[in-house]
């Protein structure tokens, strides 16, 4: 059964630091998305991504953040600066569409980010 | 903004039906979601309903009355497996892609 893969499952990196998180998506799906979860809380949307730019952001999403559809499969969350709030697991899904009948979202297993 | 509420634990029984709860106020509605999250892993998906009624799906059954911004995920016939966070998440917004807002999710605990 195809699914969501991301890279790496757990990062350590220091405050400051730059790191970079990656996903392959379905292959065919159309519609990607990045969501983060801070332990003990809920899913937070981060940003959706179609058509290779952006197609909505959160308030979260700020300056520090970036995405990028950098070849045919991979999708990527850079966050520039991290901050200790920065950590959380990070998941990135991906959808056939919209909508409500195919937007169903396949998430992937998740990236950790701790930020030390 | 948007809120979702969902009680924030259950437990019932092996073998029985528990139902759990979620009311949602949105700036739009595009159809309300329900994911499974155990422990340390991935959201799956269970259901969607973008119309009112009830859909049913093997042993799980979700709700939808859009008036009253209320939906219910029903489980019968618990399994110890069943044990998991179970997220409410809706998407309010009629264009674009599914940026799905969640609750804060209901840990459901099944005992022997």
């Amino acid at each position: 059964e195809p699914e969501v893969t991301q890279t790496p499952s757990h990062q350590v990196t220091q405050m400051g630091q730059e790191v970079i998180l990656r996903c392959v998506p379905i292959s065919n799906h159309l519609y990607f998305y990045w969501y983060r979860q801070i332990l003990g809380q809920k899913v937070e949307f981060l940003v959706s991504f179609y058509n290779n730019e952006i197609s909505e952001k959160s308030e979260i999403f700020d300056d520090q953040f970036s995405v990028e559809r950098p070849d045919g499969s991979n999708f990527t969350l850079k966050i520039r600066s991290t901050k200790l709030e920065d950590s959380a697991m990070y998941f990135c899904a991906s959808s056939v569409g919209q909508g409500a009948r195919t937007g169903e979202l396949f998430f992937g297993e998740g990236s950790r980010l701790t930020v030390l | 903004g948007q809120n979702i509420d969902q009680p924030t634990e259950m437990t019932a029984t092996e073998g029985a039906i528990v139902q759990i709860n979620c009311t949602y106020q949105t700036s739009g509605f595009n159809g309300l979601f329900w994911y499974q999250q155990h422990a340390g892993e991935a959201p799956t998906f269970l259901s969607y309903n973008v119309l009112d009624g009830l859909e049913e799906k093997g042993r799980f059954s979700s709700f939808l009355s859009r008036s009253k911004g209320y939906s219910y995920l029903l489980l019968k016939e618990l399994q110890m497996k069943d044990s998991a966070s179970y997220l409410c998440a809706v998407d309010p917004d009629q264009t674009g892609a599914n940026n799905l807002f969640f609750g804060t999710g209901t840990r459901l605990t099944v005992i022997p």
